[in-house]
C-alpha cells in the first residue's frame, strides 16, 4: 500500500531536548516536504526536498533541520525545541514536486 | 502578495449539494487543488484542475474555475455524513510555490 509514515504520532517533550520526527515513503517519490499546521494559520511549509541531498527552506524553517540521505526518508530535526514549536506536523511526498500527493497521518508535538 | 481565501464554515443537510468556495490572488497559478482533512488524519488530495480548464468532474465532485475572477469552487453532490471534514484549497504558482487556504470546515447534518 502506498503510504507516507510518520513517527511518532504524538510526542510531549521539554524545552531544549533534541528530537527527531521521522518520515518515510514507499513510493519512490523524488519530492518530500514538511508542514506545520496551526489554528488560524493553516498549513505552512517548513522544508522541502526535490531529491536525495537536495533540500531547501520553506516559509518557516527557523528552528528546524532536515536531511535527505536516502530517497525514502526525510527526517525533521528540532535541535532545541521551544514551546512555539508546539504544533501538528505533516510530511508529504509526490513524484514530481508539482503538488503534495500523499500526506502522512501527522505528528502532534507538544513542547513544555 | 499571494493569498488564498476560503470561508471557514459550511453546514449542509445530508443529501443536499455542498459548494465550497475559494478565491486566490496570483494570476500566474498553474494548478489549483482541493484537499480533504478528516479528524485526526492527514490531508488527502481530492482533485485538481489545470489553470487553463474551466471545469472538471469526478464522480460526485465538480470543480469550477473562473480565471477572470480568480475564483475556484468545489461542489459535492448528494453530500453524505462521511463528507464532514475540512476542505483546503491550494494554488500552485508559476514559481512552483504552493499557497494554501485556511480550510473550510464542512458539517453535514442528518
Amino acid at each position: 500500500e502506498a503510504q507516507v509514515t510518520q513517527n511518532p504520532r504524538y510526542l510531549i517533550t521539554v524545552t531544549g531536548k533534541k528530537l527527531t520526527v521521522t518520515c518515510s515513503q514507499n513510493m519512490n517519490h523524488e519530492y518530500m516536504s514538511w508542514y506545520r499546521q496551526d489554528p488560524g494559520l493553516g498549513l505552512r511549509q517548513i522544508y522541502y526536498s526535490m531529491n536525495v541531498e537536495v533540500t531547501d527552506k520553506g516559509d518557516v524553517p527557523e528552528g528546524y533541520k532536515v536531511s535527505r540521505k536516502e530517497k525514502r526518508n526525510f527526517p525533521l530535526i528540532l535541535e532545541s525545541p521551544s514551546p512555539n514549536q508546539t504544533s501538528l506536523y505533516f510530511c508529504a511526498s509526490s513524484p514530481g514536486g508539482r503538488y503534495e500527493a500523499f500526506f502522512g497521518q501527522g505528528t502532534r508535538l507538544t513542547v513544555v | 502578495g499571494e493569498d488564498v481565501e476560503q470561508s471557514l464554515f459550511l453546514s449542509v443537510r445530508e443529501g443536499d449539494s455542498s459548494v465550497i468556495n475559494c478565491t486566490y490572488t496570483d494570476s500566474s497559478s498553474t494548478y489549483l487543488y482541493w484537499y480533504k482533512q478528516e479528524p485526526g488524519a492527514g490531508l488527502q488530495l481530492l482533485t485538481y484542475i489545470f489553470s487553463n480548464m474551466d471545469m472538471k468532474q469526478d464522480q460526485r465532485l465538480t470543480v469550477l474555475l473562473n480565471k477572470k475572477d480568480k475564483h475556484l469552487s468545489l461542489r459535492i453532490a448528494d453530500t453524505q455524513t462521511g463528507d464532514s471534514a475540512i476542505y483546503f484549497c491550494a494554488e500552485r504558482t508559476a514559481n512552483r510555490k504552493l499557497i494554501w487556504g485556511l480550510g473550510t470546515s464542512l458539517a453535514v447534518n442528518p
